[in-house]
């Protein structure tokens, strides 16, 4: 099993629909949770990140956590289509008494305007 | 506030040469990170360092691969000699310990092709 993962899309969605993505992750020690946003070609820059559980808002972005399922998802509401991007999920499990960060391979978000 | 730089943003080499990718974290991030891309793939972590201790260098292949970061600052990763499954993109990040989710920030990254 891996230790984060994704569904590699590509996830297509309308223009002005919330876009929903998901990402589970396999060690219950999990701490941190990030989500990425990448462009092709681009580096991924850091959108957002939740270390409690229930819902993070910020702006159109909503993370949810749910520790007891291991389940972390970014909302994006109201997608536009400069929001297309590959969405990676990060999180920190506790090893060895420091903290490292594993990716999943990330969601192709495609907003059809 | 600047970035994280790394440069070159893309090299070209023949197998077996050696290459060199340097990264400036953002001013004042003890925690650097090295990360390899491939296609489709999310960011692999090579080496970290903690000041210039490397701290989690499990998934650096040692056989070809070595870093450093003298100072605590700026670091170097190389390559010695590269293969063609190298190819790739090659991330450097850095994050503060003052915080408790250590969020990393990304430079630019090289993108190496070895043919």
């Amino acid at each position: 099993q891996k230790e984060v993962e994704q569904n590699s899309g590509p996830l297509s969605v309308p223009e002005g629909a919330i876009a929903s993505l998901n990402c589970t992750y396999s060690d219950r020690g999990s701490q941190s949770f990030f989500w990425y946003r990448q462009y092709s070609g681009k580096s991924p820059e850091l959108i957002m990140f939740i270390y409690s559980n229930g819902d993070k808002e910020d702006g159109r972005f909503t993370a949810q956590l749910n520790k007891a399922s291991q389940y972390v998802s970014l909302l994006i509401r109201d997608s536009q289509p400069s929001d297309s991007a590959t969405y990676l999920c990060a999180v920190t499990p506790v090893q060895g008494g420091y903290q490292k960060v594993t990716f999943g391979i990330g969601t192709k978000l495609q907003v059809i305007p | 506030e600047a970035g994280v730089v790394q440069s070159p943003r893309y090299k070209i080499i023949e197998k077996k040469q050696p290459v060199a990718f340097w990264c400036n974290p953002i001013s004042g991030h003890n925690t650097l990170y090295w990360y390899r891309q491939n296609l489709g793939q999310g960011p692999e972590l090579l080496i970290r360092y903690e000041n210039e201790e490397a701290v989690d260098d499990s998934q650096l292949p040692k056989d070809r691969f070595s870093a450093e970061r003298l100072k605590g600052v700026d670091s170097t990763l190389k390559i010695q000699p590269a293969e063609l499954g190298d190819s790739a993109v090659y991330l450097c990040a850095s994050s503060s310990a003052s915080g408790v989710t250590y969020e990393q920030y990304f430079g630019p990254g090289t993108r190496l092709t070895v043919t």
